[in-house]
């Protein structure tokens, strides 16, 4: 089984442009979670989709962050325009139920904001 | 809200020995406690949890204890390996409508 995947790995942009981060969850799985960790930070939540609806999108930072997730399969997260202060790994991780102990995490996005 | 402490952010032990890595919690209605490992290059990976109705769970070489009158677990490996070198978060939860509040993670290196 295929775990969860996130494209790109690692991606450096400078501050002002557009980068759109991309999560496939595990095949089945209708919850799907972002996370972003600053350096040296603890991991933050971000919100979180069940299916193609967003159930909770508390952790948002600002407007400047759009996550969607349509047809309910793989999900994006854009940070328009990037700022300085977005530089972080962002994770993201899937669930088949809503339970924190089903939940799988892929590797991360590194977004180096410069 | 939830906050988790974790200290020290780093921790060094010769292959053998024992690590014990220890994360407080604010939020006395936190009933659920995970923690993660995560290697390089990958995402963390639960690797053992306990709930608030148990004071101690063991896997194998790994351990959690929980004091909820102190609010404060810990994550204890014994006989230290090369491959337990990793950063290691611990997490608190209050249950269905909240989210996991991580700690700020220790990065455990194991000597040869």
């Amino acid at each position: 089984e295929a775990g969860v995947t996130q494209f790109p790995s690692h991606s450096v942009i400078e501050k002002g442009q557009t980068v759109t981060l991309r999560c496939d969850p595990i095949s089945g799985h209708d919850n799907l979670y972002w996370y972003r960790r600053v350096m040296g930070k603890e991991i933050k939540f971000l919100l979180h989709f069940v299916k193609e609806s967003k159930q909770d999108e508390s952790g948002m930072p600002n407007n400047r962050f759009l996550a969607e997730r349509t047809g309910g399969t793989y999900s994006t997260l854009k940070v328009q325009p990037a700022e300085l202060e977005d530089s972080g790994v962002y994770f993201c991780a899937s669930s088949q139920q809503a339970l924190v102990s089903e939940q799988y995490f892929g590797p991360g996005t590194r977004l180096t904001v410069t | 809200g939830e906050n988790v402490e974790q200290h020290p952010s780093t921790l060094s032990v010769q292959e053998g020995d024992s690590a014990v890595i220890k994360c407080t919690y604010s939020d006395s209605a936190s009933n659920y406690f995970p923690w993660y490992k995560q290697e390089l290059g990958k995402g963390p990976q639960l690797i053992i949890d306990i709930r608030s109705n148990v004071g101690e769970k063991k896997d194998q070489r790994i351990a959690v204890t929980l004091n909820k009158t102190a609010k404060h677990f810990s994550l204890h490996i014994t006989e230290t390996q090369p491959e337990d070198s990793a950063v290691y978060f611990c997490a608190a939860y209050t249950g269905a409508n909240s989210k996991l509040t991580f700690g700020k993670g220790i990065t455990l290196s194991v000597r040869p």
